[in-house]
């Protein structure tokens, strides 16, 4: 099965843009990765789904357009522009592995992203 | 508005059992896959189990095969884990997820805030 390494960290300041790296381990360059957010005592909320070709479908509910994506060989990435205060929170990206009784879905340690 | 709520947690010693419930609304609950996630304190979510919209089709993490069951009624449209021989380990914050489709090979679209499992003596 895949293992998904983040960054433990990120920051940026408020109104730049911050890119989150998301890496397959080798051997899953075609899988697509799902990024969720999660607010501090919240629980996550879906952001969008990722493969190399970009965003695959469409993105969560009241994810704002300044949220975007690219994929590239392992990377998986998530930008956000214009960053805001509401935009600090850990960014944890997951990906589905497996069919029938071998199906798994593994999640990165993810990244803690600070407004400055 | 698609709802997750969560309920069941609480204080268990080890070797004990406990059953989490969560209680679906706003979508047609039989049509979509569901699952349960954990957060121990301080880390990162960790997939437990799925189950397909029919019930027929469920998945485990290695962590918790054998000890854990998913199950669903979708007349009650509720989802269920029965926890047994927990341990302290199993330690978290359980959160219902729904899928965007009816199986679990989708993304997480939805998320209730959790029901929080201690396993301690």
């Amino acid at each position: 099965q895949p293992v998904l390494t983040q960054p433990p960290s990120a920051s940026a300041s408020l109104g730049a843009s911050v890119t989150l790296t998301c890496t397959l381990s080798s051997g899953y360059s075609n899988y697509q990765v799902d990024w969720y957010q999660q607010r501090p005592g919240k629980g996550p909320r879906f952001v969008m789904r990722v493969g190399t070709g970009g965003i695959v479908g469409s993105k969560g509910d009241g994810i704002p357009d300044r949220f975007s994506v690219l994929g590239s060989g392992l990377n998986r990435y998530l930008t956000i522009k214009n960053i805001q205060e509401e935009d600090e929170s850990d960014y944890h990206c997951g990906a589905d592995h497996g069919s029938g009784s071998n199906f798994v879905y593994v999640f990165g340690t993810g990244t803690k992203v600070t407004v400055l | 508005e698609v709802q997750l709520l969560e309920s069941g947690g609480g204080l268990v010693q080890p070797g004990g059992s406990l059953r989490l419930s969560c209680a679906a609304s706003g979508f047609t609950f039989s049509n979509y896959g569901m699952g349960w996630v954990r957060q121990a304190p301080g880390k990162g979510l960790e997939w437990v189990s799925g189950i397909s919209g029919g019930g027929g089709s469920t998945y485990y993490a290695d962590s918790v095969k054998g000890r854990f069951t998913i199950s669903r009624d979708n007349s009650k449209n509720t989802l269920y884990l029965q926890m047994n021989s927990l341990r302290a380990e199993d330690t978290a914050l359980y959160y219902c997820a729904k899928s965007g489709c009816s199986s679990t090979s989708c993304k997480w679209d939805y998320w209730g805030q959790g029901t929080l499992v201690t396993v301690s003596s």
